[in-house]
């Protein structure tokens, strides 16, 4: 499997926004995002590109354009400081694969 | 309630074996996709195995010939055995469930820790 590209680290003020980008994965692919604080599992929060599971605040969402995948975190709250991941499924080979993002650090100034 | 109760991680030298569990309740594994995901301390996540509902099964290069994946449909329990191996498998364990290819993994364990080293 191969790795989709994340920069390792955001920063972003209490009240404002934040957004991770995802490059790498095949055009067209739907992207996951999941969020991960320290010493816990991963917790999806973004799937399909843009959908939010129940119980995912509004202030997450996602969007998808040619190979460049972005969550956007609104209005962020100290809360929010975690890892976040992306994820894609490759359909280039004739099996099933699946590749993460390195991970983004999001941290609350 | 939904929970995955992974066990079965620790210490153990190269070369070696270990067998990890995944506990399922509030779903039938046997109906679902489940899959072995890791994390190496400080780094990302790596998908490391399949089972689809079928039976099938599917591994990540790093781990093919080493790692299999099974169920256990009357203990509702998901296993990874692990054989030969190295500091490179030293990494938190994840079980996860998804509903098919190109899905994401909806419910996750907690993970379990397996530490590789003399």
């Amino acid at each position: 499997s191969y790795v989709l590209s994340q920069p390792p680290s955001v920063s972003v003020a209490p009240g404002q926004t934040a957004r991770i980008t995802c490059g790498g994965h095949t055009v067209g692919s739907n992207v996951h995002w999941y969020q991960q604080k320290p010493g816990q599992a991963p917790v999806l929060v973004v799937y399909d590109d843009s959908e939010r599971p129940s119980g995912i605040p509004e202030r997450f969402s996602g969007s998808n354009s040619g190979s460049t995948a972005t969550l956007t975190i609104s209005r962020v709250e100290a809360g929010d400081e975690a890892d976040y991941h992306c994820q894609a499924w490759d359909s280039t080979n004739d099996r099933p694969d699946v590749a993460f993002g390195g991970g983004t650090k999001l941290t609350v100034l | 309630e939904v929970q995955l109760v992974e066990s079965g991680g620790g210490l153990v030298q190269p070369g070696g074996s270990l067998r990890l569990s995944c506990e399922v309740s509030g779903f039938t594994v046997s109906d679902n996709y489940m899959t072995w995901v890791r994390q190496a301390p400080g780094k990302g996540l790596e998908w490391v195995s399949f089972i689809f509902s079928r039976g099938s099964t599917y591994y990540a290069g790093s781990v093919k010939g080493r790692f299999t994946i099974s169920r256990d449909n009357s203990k509702n329990t998901l296993y990874l055995q692990m054989n030969n191996l190295s500091a490179e498998d030293t990494a938190v364990y994840y079980c996860a469930r998804f509903w098919g290819s190109y899905r994401p993994f909806d419910y996750w364990g907690q993970g379990t820790p397996v530490t590789v080293s003399s």
